[in-house]
């Protein structure tokens, strides 16, 4: 079946805007994971969705940054009031939720903050 | 706290064997996740360890010894295009969270 996708794969803005970050999950899976990767650096966990379960928040770097989960499947991050610290790439990715919680990664939105 | 050390950079020979090593000191543990990364794509499943021991699969093998919080990754017969960045992960007791150290960039030349 199709893989993680995320949508824009690139996404430039200015400074002060408002951001939203879309990730389709693969079909069936029930965990869904949100990480930030800047240039060079290894992955900064940000929140990840199980289930019915509320999420996990831990890793949200400041309250600008939020997401939500509809219907159990698609996951939209919102990043307000854009700062040029935010540029990174952010990647989502899914997994089945079942005990092999190896995770199928999505190819990323860049995100350029100016 | 929450800690996962590896080499920042490796370099190896086409054909030869490379050792990347991890330790790690995390509050939890669910298992340790090896993942491969080229430049510019998402990060891409290699390895999951659960029990101390080595796990073998094909050219890549993986070993963890959790009292030690140890593992390492072991490619042979090492090919160009292994040429990525190599990232050890921890899976967190009792939820999904995973901490990722920050990748280990491996430069295979001829």
């Amino acid at each position: 079946g199709a893989g993680v996708s995320q949508s824009p794969s690139n996404k430039v803005t200015e400074k002060g805007k408002d951001v939203e970050l879309r990730c389709d999950p693969i079909s069936g899976h029930t965990a869904l994971y949100w990480y930030r990767q800047s240039l060079g650096q290894g992955l900064e966990f940000l929140i990840y969705f199980q289930g019915n379960s509320a999420p996990d928040k831990s890793g949200l770097p400041s309250d600008r940054f939020s997401a939500e989960r509809t219907g159990g499947s698609v996951s939209t991050l919102t990043i307000q009031r854009t700062q040029q610290e935010d540029s990174a790439v952010y990647l989502c990715a899914s997994s089945s939720g079942q005990g092999d919680e190896t995770q199928y990664f999505g190819p990323g939105t860049r995100l350029l903050v100016l | 706290g929450q800690n996962i050390d590896q080499p920042t950079e490796m370099t190896a020979t086409e054909g030869a064997i490379v050792q990347i090593n991890c330790t790690y000191q995390t509050s939890g543990f669910n298992g340790l996740f090896w993942y491969q990364q080229h430049a510019g794509e998402a990060p891409t499943f290699l390895s999951y360890n659960v029990l101390d021991g080595l796990e073998e699969k094909g050219r890549f093998s993986s070993f963890l010894s959790r009292s030690k919080g140890y593992s390492y990754l072991l490619l042979k017969e090492l090919q160009m295009k292994d040429s990525a960045s190599y990232l050890c992960a921890v899976g967190d007791t009792g939820g999904f969270k995973t901490i990722f150290g920050a990748g280990t960039r491996l430069f295979v030349k001829a």
